[in-house]
């Protein structure tokens, strides 16, 4: 099993509608949850941070966790064409180091 | 977050030649990572870079092929040593100043081609 497991896409939304990432891991230890957008060809760029149950939103954004569940999401409101990217789910671990998942390739079309 | 510059941007080796990338950061940081990202995977750690120390390794990644250095707060360099094909790959420097090591910013990558 895979330490970090994301819906492996890709994912196409039309443009306005939810896009829904969705990302399991397999440390309990994990305590810090972060959430990376990659455009093609470009280095991956934070956009979202959860540490504790519950939801969080910032702007588009929102990132669930359930610790209980080892689930991790992240949902992206009114999507862009702009917002067309790699999304990486990355638990931090029992060493504090960063894993990433696979990433899930959405596409927005106009 | 900082500003973070990678040099080289890319580059294209012969097998057998070595490549010291360089990451450069604006301002004092508290812990500096090394991860590669081969063509169309997601980000694998090579080892963290540790100021004044050697560098700490992740399993499948050894010394002798990616000697590390991080002589101050705001530099460090990562080698690759005798490279084949397989080496080709981005290799992106990140860095981080939270106290627990875990929010982490990437710089620009370096693209690297061993033919």
């Amino acid at each position: 099993q895979k330490e970090v497991e994301q819906n492996s896409g890709p994912l196409s939304v039309p443009e306005g509608a939810i896009a829904s990432l969705n990302c399991t891991y397999s440390d309990r230890v994990s305590q810090s949850f972060f959430w990376y957008r990659q455009y093609s060809g470009k280095s991956p760029e934070l956009i979202m941070s959860i540490y504790s149950n519950g939801d969080k939103e910032d702007g588009r954004f929102t990132a669930q966790l359930n610790k209980a569940s080892q689930y991790v999401s992240l949902l992206i409101r009114d999507s862009q064409p702009s917002d067309s990217a790699t999304y990486l789910c990355a638990p931090s671990g029992s060493a504090r180091q960063l894993t990433f998942g696979s990433g899930t390739q959405l596409t927005v079309l106009p | 977050s900082a500003v973070i510059s990678q040099k080289p941007s890319r580059d294209i080796c012969q097998r057998g030649t070595s490549l010291t990338i360089q990451c450069q950061v604006d301002s004092q940081v508290t812990m500096m990572f090394w991860y590669r990202q081969q063509p169309g995977q997601s980000l694998t750690l090579i080892a963290t870079a540790n100021q004044g120390s050697e560098a700490t390794y992740e399993s499948g990644f050894v010394i002798d092929k990616f000697p590390i250095s991080r002589p101050n707060l705001t530099f460090s360099t990562l080698t690759v040593s005798n490279m084949s094909p397989e080496d080709s790959s981005i290799y992106l420097c990140s860095l981080t100043r939270d106290p627990q090591g875990e929010t982490q910013y990437f710089g620009p990558g370096t693209r690297l081609l061993v033919l």
